[in-house]
């Protein structure tokens, strides 16, 4: 099966800028999330989404961070502006029902400067 | 105050020294606890997911266990293959469907020829 699709790979911004990171989950997976990872630390959970409804944001940002999941499948997360410290790999996951751990995908790198 | 911590952060064997990484937790209600690994540039790999004290889980060279603190990652003969950081996570018993996991740092494992 194909895994979680994330573009882009890399980003570089300016502080104050915006930008967007975009993930496509396995197919049929109903369960998606966005995880921000910062060097030398693990994945934190930002959002996650069951269809198209959130679940839990309550690590969210959400004077700068928004993210949605139209329709239930594809999602798109936004940060607006970005400041030094969002420097990180944003990690996208999903999973069905399987208790056996979450599919990643390979993340975007984003550095701000 | 940190919920799940990871001993030690870096960790350099020989190859075919046997090895435990640690990862000890504080929740109020485990309802599993996942052991994932993460090479350079890529997202989190799922190994294993332990729910109840005592359980163990084996896949090649390693072996999860769990006891009521903390879980063990056991790994038998590594191979310079087996380099990469082992990520430990959390997730608790929450209401509303929220199944997030919460990670420690990691462990960063080198094996050397």
């Amino acid at each position: 099966e194909a895994g979680v699709a994330q573009s882009p790979r890399y980003k570089i911004i300016e502080k104050r800028q915006s930008v967007a990171f975009w993930c496509n989950p396995i197919s049929g997976h109903a369960t998606l999330y966005w995880y921000q990872q910062i060097l030398g630390q693990g994945p934190k959970l930002l959002i996650q989404f069951q269809n198209n409804g959130v679940v839990d944001d309550s690590q969210l940002p959400k004077d700068r961070f928004s993210a949605e999941r139209l329709k239930g499948v594809d999602s798109t997360l936004k940060i607006q502006p970005a400041k030094l410290e969002d420097s990180a790999v944003y990690l996208c996951a999903s999973s069905s029902d399987n208790p056996n751990g979450y599919t990643f995908g390979s993340g975007t790198r984003l550095t701000v400067v | 105050e940190d919920q799940v911590t990871q001993s030690p952060e870096a960790l350099r064997l020989q190859e075919g020294e046997s090895s435990s990484l640690n990862c000890s937790y504080t929740v109020s209600g485990l309802r599993g606890l996942f052991w994932y690994r993460q090479d350079p540039g890529k997202g989190p790999e799922f190994l294993f997911t332990l729910y109840s004290a005592g359980e163990e889980k084996e896949k090649e060279r390693l072996k999860a266990t769990l006891t009521k603190k903390e879980s063990f990652l056991h790994i038998t003969a590594p191979k310079p293959e087996d380099s990469a950081t082992y990520l430990c996570a959390v997730q608790e018993w929450a209401g509303g469907g929220a199944d997030g996991l919460t990670f420690g740092k990691g462990t960063h494992l080198i094996i050397q020829p």
